[in-house]
């Protein structure tokens, strides 16, 4: 059974900061890993969708990494900002399923 | 605007009632599915539907019913709510199961 941890829980810097957050997942026969942003009381919002194939996405200030064979996955933040303040999800989609295996998300508060 | 509605955005229940959470798409997307968030957990998935017609239990279906008579409503019932059944419900959808998920915005359930 597939199972997805994210480090930290919970994290807080100051603007302008480079962060990092990290993504682990158990089973390496993944389709592709989805990270998302949720703002509170809000829906989920796709950021970077890195198929298993690939190595890297990057999307504005956002850079997203995976090395399956490690079962891992990053999310770089450059020059952060106050409205990047959110929980950030990770979740991949195995390839025998078309569903998503959630982590429990990291909640990241960028101090102005 | 295109996407994925979920009504009602917030419901109290007691203990023992029934109820329907309501999803809608408009995008003709084959491929649906309902999520629940607990605090610290992420989203488990309740049930999936592949087409009209067809439907399956995720990892969390335990007092839970769906049915997909159409492409774009995906019910979620809760046939006799239970404390337990406290959350955030999410819907999704997605053209192939694999890209380009829409989230709803959510619904959030008290059961007392």
């Amino acid at each position: 059974k597939q199972e997805v941890t994210q480090i930290p829980a919970a994290l807080s810097v100051p603007e302008g900061e480079n962060l990092v957050l990290n993504c682990s997942f158990t089973d390496s026969a993944i389709y592709n890993l989805q990270w998302f942003r949720q703002d509170p009381g809000k829906g989920l919002t796709s950021l970077l969708l890195i198929q298993s194939s690939q190595r890297e996405q990057t999307s504005g200030r956002l850079n997203a990494s995976l090395d399956k064979s490690s079962g891992r996955s990053t999310l770089y933040i450059a020059a952060s900002q106050p409205g990047d303040s959110a929980t950030y999800l990770c979740a991949v989609i195995g390839v025998y399923g078309q569903n998503f295996v959630f982590g429990p998300g990291t909640r990241l508060s960028v101090l102005p | 605007n295109a996407g994925v509605t979920q009504t009602p955005k917030f419901q109290v229940l007691k203990t023992g009632q029934s109820m329907t959470l309501q999803c809608a798409q408009d995008m003709n997307h084959e491929y649906m599915s309902w999520y629940r968030q607990d605090p610290g957990m992420g989203l488990r998935l309740i049930h999936y539907s592949v087409g009209a017609g067809i439907t399956d239990q995720g990892e969390v279906p335990n007092g839970y019913n769906v049915s997909r008579s159409t492409t774009e409503d995906f019910p979620l019932r809760l046939l006799s709510a239970a404390p337990s059944q406290t959350s955030v419900y999410f819907c999704a959808s997605s053209e192939t199961g694999y890209y380009g998920y829409t989230f709803g915005s959510g619904t959030r359930l008290t059961v007392v």
